[in-house]
């Protein structure tokens, strides 16, 4: 089992909607969780981290943390065709917190 | 302001050729780190480094070595290249806030 679990999508939503984009995650040591942004041939990019639970905004996003299920997820608010990407969670794993492992990413498609 | 740099951005080689990518930052971070990506597959974690002078296996270390030179450099090594290596690499470094500044990726083809 991969210690970090997306849906490889297409996720596909229409522009102005809400894109929602989950990840779980297998080690309950976990403490940092984060939200990368990758377009097509291009290197990650950070949106978000978070480290406690419940919610966390910036902007048109919200990254959402429930460690005793967990999971993390990330809300993207009117999505815009520019959001069009891979998303791609990490999690640190418990026995190193400088190890950080990636789920195999969410595809984004927001249509025009 | 140059971050991470990656070299080489392109190489082919034939099975069975060794190789080093080499990468430096120069933000002055403690950690650095070698992903490689594969169509579907996300960034696996090859080799992370904690600190100057500390090197640990990730999530696909098999084939691979690393050395990291000083602060500022970390290089990956093919000893002997088979054709499952092609993919692109990534290499990172890691701020105080967790957050990965990635290289531009160097795109290896093994034929």
């Amino acid at each position: 089992q991969k210690e970090v679990e997306q849906n490889s999508g297409p996720l596909s939503v229409p522009e102005g909607a809400i894109a929602s984009l989950n990840c779980t995650y297998s080690d309950r040591g976990s403490q940092s969780f984060f939200w990368y942004r990758q377009y097509s041939g291009k290197s990650p990019e950070l949106i978000m981290f978070i480290y406690s639970n419940g919610d966390k905004e910036d902007g048109r996003f919200t990254a959402q943390l429930n460690k005793a299920s967990q999971y993390v997820s990330l809300l993207i608010r009117d999505s815009q065709p520019s959001d069009s990407a891979t998303y791609l969670c990490a999690v640190n794993g418990g026995d190193s917190s400088y190890k950080l492992i990636f789920g195999s990413g969410t595809r984004l498609l927001v249509r025009p | 302001n140059a971050g991470v740099t990656q070299t080489p951005k392109f190489q082919v080689l034939k099975t069975g050729q060794s190789m080093t990518l080499q990468c430096a930052q120069d933000m002055n971070h403690n950690s650095m780190y070698w992903y490689r990506q594969d169509p579907g597959m996300g960034l696996r974690l090859i080799y992370y480094s904690a600190s100057e002078g500390t090197t640990d296996k990730g999530e696909v270390p098999n084939g691979y070595n690393v050395s990291r030179l000083n602060k500022r450099e970390f290089s990956l090594r093919l000893e002997s290249a088979a054709p499952s290596q092609t993919s692109v690499y990534f290499c990172a470094s890691n701020g105080n806030t967790g957050e990965l500044f990635f290289g531009e990726g160097s795109r290896l083809t093994v034929l």
